[in-house]
């Protein structure tokens, strides 16, 4: 069972660059790599997805080293609305949704 | 866009009631989800489905069944409520192929 690890928390000030680091040590080889963010009283939305490199989208980017062991979700110029808990999750559909295990992720809060 | 909805977004029952949770997906996707959201635990998988009448155990099914009639509903039951199944609970949908899923807004359930 792909399992990840991620800071409990984070603090940030708006117009800064926010990264949340994942660990997924035992990542398999089919595993992608996904990031979800969380508003209060809401479930959770898709962000990012990625399998290795880097992958860019016009909300945020993601950072795959090559052992794929760790990933680093990062939010250019944060404002006080990306105030949210942010999940990492790894997993393959193909070999059984238990393995999209969305842990207790990071809840960032961004002040003026 | 995939709406995903659910029934109640608040919803008080007494110990031994039986409770139904519904969720109605409008875009055809195969797969559907039962998570619970508790403070510190993060998202569990209770049960999904990836078909109608089909249903599979998540990691916390103790106390819960499901029913899939149709493909665009899945239902969450408990069949005899009890205070720890007081909780958030998220539904979601996910198209075959695909990783990303699509969550519902949440039913914040209190048992007394």
């Amino acid at each position: 069972l792909a399992k990840t690890t991620q800071p409990i928390s984070m603090d940030s000030y708006e117009g800064q660059e926010v990264n949340i680091t994942c660990s997924h040590n035992n990542i398999a080889t089919n595993d992608y790599i996904t990031w979800y963010q969380q508003f209060p009283s809401q479930g959770p939305r898709f962000i990012i997805q990625g399998y290795k490199t880097k992958v860019t989208n016009e909300v945020a980017s993601l950072f795959i080293p090559a052992d794929r062991k760790s990933s680093t979700l990062s939010l250019p110029r944060v404002s006080l609305s990306d105030t949210a808990v942010y999940y990492c999750l790894v997993g393959d559909r193909n070999t059984g949704f238990q393995k999209l295990v969305f842990g207790t992720g990071t809840r960032l809060l961004v002040s003026p | 866009d995939v709406k995903v909805t659910q029934s109640s977004r608040y919803l008080v029952k007494r110990t031994g009631e039986k409770v139904f949770l519904e969720c109605v997906q409008d875009m055809d996707h195969e797969n559907m989800f039962w998570y619970r959201q508790d403070p510190g635990l993060g998202l569990r998988l209770i049960y999904f489905s990836y078909d109608v009448k089909m249903k599979e155990k998540g990691d916390i099914p103790e106390g819960y069944s499901v029913s899939r009639e149709k493909k665009e509903r899945f239902s969450l039951i408990l069949e005899s409520a009890s205070t720890n199944q007081t909780s958030m609970y998220l539904c979601a949908s996910l198209p075959s192929g695909k990783e990303t899923q699509y969550f519902g807004p949440g039913t914040r359930l209190l048992v007394l």
